[in-house]
C-alpha cells in the first residue's frame, strides 16, 4: 500500500463543473495536508493547505479532511480549462519534517 | 506566497561532467530546503533534505557522493550532479520550508546529460 494515494485519472470535467479530487493516506497521525497543482513541465504550485478536520475554502477551492477516515479531498467550483493539470497531494507524517507525495491525478477541464 | 529561485532554468551536458545547480529562497530565510527529482510522467521522489549548516540527509537509495547538496546560507542551497550519466536527466526541482509544514517550490532546473 502506497503512503499516500491518488486516482491517477485523467478525471474530465466540463467547463464549469465541480471537480473532485480525492487523496488518502496510511498514517493515522499524519498532521498536515497539501494540494500542489502542477502544470506540465512546470514546478508545483501550493493552492492549499489544511491541518483540521473539516472543510476550508478558499476562493474556487475547497480541501476537505476526515481524519478519522484518513482522507482529503480538493473541490474545485466552477472548474476552467486553465484548471487542466497534475493535481498532487502531499501529507506530513505525524514525525519528520519531510512530505510525502502522492503519484498525482491529471484533471481535464473541457471547453 | 514565498520566492524561491532556481539556476539555471535548464542545463545540457556531456557525460562525466559535474553539474551545479542552486536554490534560492528570495524574501524569506530558509532553514530547511529540500531536493527532489521528477522523471517524465512520474511523482516527485525527495533525494535529500538540506539544512542550513549542517550535512544533507538523504534518502534510502540516493548516492550522497553523487548528489552533492551543500546549505552554505539561510538563503542558498545548491546540488551539484558529479560525474553525471545519461540516465541522470530528470527535472530537478528545491523547495523550501519557512513557517511550519508548508514547502514552497522553485521553477526546477531540467537537466540533460548526453
Amino acid at each position: 500500500q502506497k503512503e499516500v494515494e491518488q486516482n491517477s485519472g485523467p478525471l474530465s470535467v466540463p467547463e464549469g463543473a465541480i471537480a473532485s479530487l480525492n487523496c488518502t493516506y496510511s498514517d493515522r497521525g499524519s498532521q498536515s495536508f497539501f494540494w500542489y497543482r502542477q502544470y506540465s513541465g512546470k514546478s508545483p504550485e501550493l493552492i492549499m493547505s489544511i491541518y483540521s478536520n473539516g472543510d476550508k475554502e478558499d476562493g474556487r477551492f475547497t480541501a476537505q479532511l476526515n481524519k478519522a477516515s484518513q482522507y482529503v479531498s480538493l473541490l474545485i467550483r466552477d472548474s476552467q480549462p486553465s484548471d487542466s493539470a497534475t493535481y498532487l497531494c502531499a501529507v506530513r507524517r505525524e514525525y519528520g519534517n519531510k512530505l510525502v507525495f502522492g503519484a498525482g491525478t491529471i484533471l481535464r477541464v473541457k471547453s | 506566497g514565498a520566492v524561491v529561485s532556481q539556476h539555471p532554468s535548464w542545463v545540457i551536458c556531456k557525460s562525466g561532467t559535474s553539474v551545479k545547480i542552486e536554490c534560492r529562497s528570495l524574501d524569506f530565510q530558509a532553514t530547511t530546503m529540500f531536493w527532489y527529482r521528477q522523471f517524465p510522467k512520474q511523482s516527485l521522489m525527495l533525494m535529500a533534505t538540506s539544512n542550513e549548516g549542517s550535512k544533507a540527509t538523504y534518502e534510502q537509495g540516493v548516492e550522497k557522493d553523487k548528489f552533492l547538496i551543500n546549505h552554505a546560507s539561510l538563503t542558498l542551497s545548491t546540488l551539484t550532479v558529479t560525474s553525471a550519466h545519461p540516465e541522470d536527466s530528470s527535472f530537478y526541482i528545491c523547495s523550501a520550508r519557512i513557517q511550519g509544514d508548508t514547502q514552497y517550490f522553485g521553477p526546477g532546473t531540467r537537466l540533460t546529460v548526453l
